[in-house]
């Protein structure tokens, strides 16, 4: 069946240093991917997403690349900021009404 | 209403005791979907309604669950008899359409712990 596995946290990082969170998965067909992000105390808010094969999804700086070939997801960001620690899910989208299955989650905490 | 909502935010119920937790969808939003959210984990479906049909239980862990949308809008999930096992985060999202182009919008989720 299909399955999203991401990296174990916590990440730990220095304010302004460079962020990769791997993300793989297992599916059938051709789903759509996406990162979620939840800020504490918050509920989970879409951060980018990608619906086909060498998309590439951005927000706030986050970026990942739909890789077909490596069937990865891999969130990255150029330089990271306090307001960025949060818990982030990879999460794949099937069927004909997006049933999303999710990683376990990667915990990021960013210091000054 | 501006977002998901969710009630209570919190629940702490006996073993055994039966629960219902709410669910108000953003209005006209036609899907809505229950995910359950064991800590330290990632949410894991549980069930989809479209407008007030139920396409999708699979995700139930037993027939201790139970959910309903009977006017399309509100859902309600209830738990019978609940087992420690069910405590988790309960969340809540929807989204306007079925399409994989829609926004999906989660609530903030109902913690429910079983004693």
């Amino acid at each position: 069946g299909n399955s999203v596995t991401q990296m174990e946290g916590p990440v730990t990082l220095s304010e302004e240093a460079f962020l990769t969170i791997n993300c793989t998965y297992t599916a059938t067909g051709y789903p759509s991917l996406f990162w979620y992000v939840q800020y504490p105390g918050e509920g989970l808010q879409l951060l980018l997403k990608a619906t086909k094969a060498d998309d590439k999804g951005s927000n706030k700086g986050f970026e990942a690349t739909y890789r077909k070939e490596t069937t990865s997801f891999h969130l990255e960001k150029g330089s990271v900021q306090v307001s960025d620690s949060a818990v982030y899910f990879c999460a794949l989208g099937s069927g004909g009404y997006n049933k999303l299955i999710f990683g376990a989650g990667t915990r990021l905490a960013v210091h000054p | 209403g501006a977002g998901v909502s969710q009630s209570p935010r919190y629940k702490v119920a006996k073993r055994g005791q039966d629960v219902a937790l709410r669910c108000d969808p953003i209005s006209g939003h036609v899907s809505l979907f229950w995910y359950q959210q064991a800590l330290g984990q990632g949410p894991e479906f549980l069930t989809y309604f479209q407008n007030e049909a139920q396409l999708d239980k699979s995700g139930l862990p037993s027939d201790r669950f139970f959910a309903e949308r009977p006017e399309g809008s509100v859902s309600t999930l209830k738990i019978q008899r609940t087992q420690q096992e069910d405590s988790a985060v309960y969340l809540c999202a929807s989204s306007l359409s079925p399409l994989s182009r829609e926004k999906l919008f989660f609530g903030s989720g109902t913690q429910l712990s079983v004693l």
